[in-house]
């Protein structure tokens, strides 16, 4: 079946860096894309940003410019997520999920069990 | 960036229908339409529809989409316990090259 496994859950103090993965299971990974998604505690969904695992294109939400990174190993069927410059409000949980290959055709399924990030000094 | 609205909560009985509403704008859900999750405390989000009324296999007929204009609208008949979770709709928005969320619906089967 289709499957989405996240890293486990990371503590880091503000300023630092995050890497999160997902690895991809039960499909052909370069034929869709993967959505990354945060829900900071008891608040709801943010778009963080989507890469194709065909060809590496991204796209990043606007107030996360410079800060986010995607990429994919298409190798081991994983994509990852990197946050830098963290701070306190960027605690939440981080998903991945499965996406169109094409950006605007807009749905997310599965997703990954999600990881925590909290950010505190 | 601007979200979509959803009502913060609905409240229905035991089988009976409930209705959910997500409004946008002509740039998002009245462009696209709206994808459609299903959120229980502590687990991922689970997509219930997409393009206003494709199910993804394995989810239950109970559940409908559509849209008029820039709202669009979730349909769940004959409320189970197992429907009581957070409802979200999402879709692409054109101005924004993104997709947008919205702020989420939680339901409580009475």
């Amino acid at each position: 079946q289709v499957q989405l496994v996240q890293s486990g859950a990371e503590v880091k103090k503000p300023g630092a860096s995050v890497k999160v993965s997902c690895k991809a299971s039960g499909y052909t990974f370069t034929s869709y894309g993967i959505s990354w998604v945060r829900q900071a505690p008891g608040q709801g969904l943010e778009w963080m940003g989507w890469i194709s695992a065909y060809n590496g294109n991204t796209n990043y939400a606007q107030k996360l410019q410079g800060r986010v990174t995607m990429t994919t190993d298409t190798s081991t069927s994983t994509a990852y997520m990197e946050l830098r410059s963290l701070r306190s409000d960027d605690t939440a949980v981080y998903y991945c999920a499965r996406a169109s290959i094409t950006i605007f055709d807009n749905w997310f399924d599965p997703w990954g069990q999600g990881t925590l990030v909290t950010v505190s000094s | 960036q601007a979200g979509l609205t959803q009502p913060p909560s609905v409240s229905k009985g035991l089988r009976q229908t409930a209705t959910l509403t997500c409004t946008g704008n002509s740039n998002n859900v009245g462009n696209q339409g709206a994808a459609w999750l299903q959120q229980h405390q502590g687990h991922p989000p689970k997509l219930l529809s997409y393009r206003n009324n494709n199910r993804p296999s394995g989810i239950s007929e109970r559940f409908s989409a559509s849209r008029s204009g820039n709202t669009a609208s979730l349909t769940i008949t004959g409320l189970q316990p197992e429907d009581e979770a957070d409802y979200y709709c999402s879709a692409w928005d054109s101005s924004l090259s993104a997709p947008v969320f919205g702020g989420g619906t939680k339901l409580t089967v009475l």
